[in-house]
């Protein structure tokens, strides 16, 4: 039972526009929402984190929105850039500070095309 | 600073032979973790610890062992690899207490068992 899903394993994107991942999760006893990046053969990196009391951050480029009510985050990076193509994993933090961890969904292959 | 230093970065099994994976961090954090990835998947948590002495089973823990006894240093234990366990290894860690704080991964140990 997947309690973080992200439903499209690809998309790709003229560099320059838009880029906007998105991302649905079950579970609302959730506190936290984080985006990590994944280069091949390389660790995931964190990008950005989104606490469950807000419905916004931003950190230059990247914004990740966050609806409570749908179950339902997103991740834009504005402009798109070559070195953005990575695989984008969502991951979400349970109550108690999670020392167990964090739940992560299946990833989605960015492509920035020139 | 070397955050996760994960070793070896590959290694090719047969079936029924046994390895340890090895994790250390140099962040004096006390929560650490093993997750393995699988092609086309997220991470899935094998076992975590939230101090040394201290490990629990995270979502597949099945065929392996762990054992913390510095803050350091957190080995995997494959006893009796299996084809299943075919897959990039990935250890974490992150400072306790820190609600919401990233999870800091390493680089990745790719395991083949044949």
């Amino acid at each position: 039972d997947q309690q973080v899903k992200q439903n499209s394993p690809s998309l790709s994107v003229q560099e320059g526009r838009i880029s906007i991942l998105n991302c649905d999760y079950t579970n609302s006893m959730f506190d936290y929402f984080l985006w990590y990046k994944k280069y091949p053969a390389e660790g995931p990196t964190f990008l950005i984190s989104i606490s469950s009391i807000k419905d916004k951050n931003e950190d230059g480029r990247f914004t990740v929105f966050l609806n409570k009510s749908a179950k339902h985050l997103s991740l834009h990076i504005v402009p798109s850039q070559p070195g953005d193509s990575a695989v984008y994993f969502c991951a979400a933090s349970g109550a108690g500070g999670g020392a167990d961890g964090l739940t992560f969904g299946k990833g989605t292959h960015l492509i920035i095309q020139p | 600073n070397a955050g996760v230093t994960q070793t070896p970065k590959f290694r090719i099994l047969k079936i029924g032979q046994s390895m340890t994976l090895q994790c250390t961090q140099d962040m004096n954090h006390n929560y650490m973790y093993w997750y393995r990835q699988d092609p086309g998947m997220g991470l899935k948590l094998i076992y975590y610890s939230v101090g040394a002495g201290i490990t629990d089973k995270g979502e597949v823990p099945n065929g392996y062992n762990v054992s913390r006894s510095t803050t350091e240093d957190f080995p995997l234990r494959l006893e009796l690899a299996a084809p299943s366990q075919t897959s990039v290894y990935f250890c974490a860690s992150r400072p306790q207490g820190a609600q919401g704080s990233p999870l800091h991964f390493g680089n990745g140990t790719r395991l083949t068992v044949t």
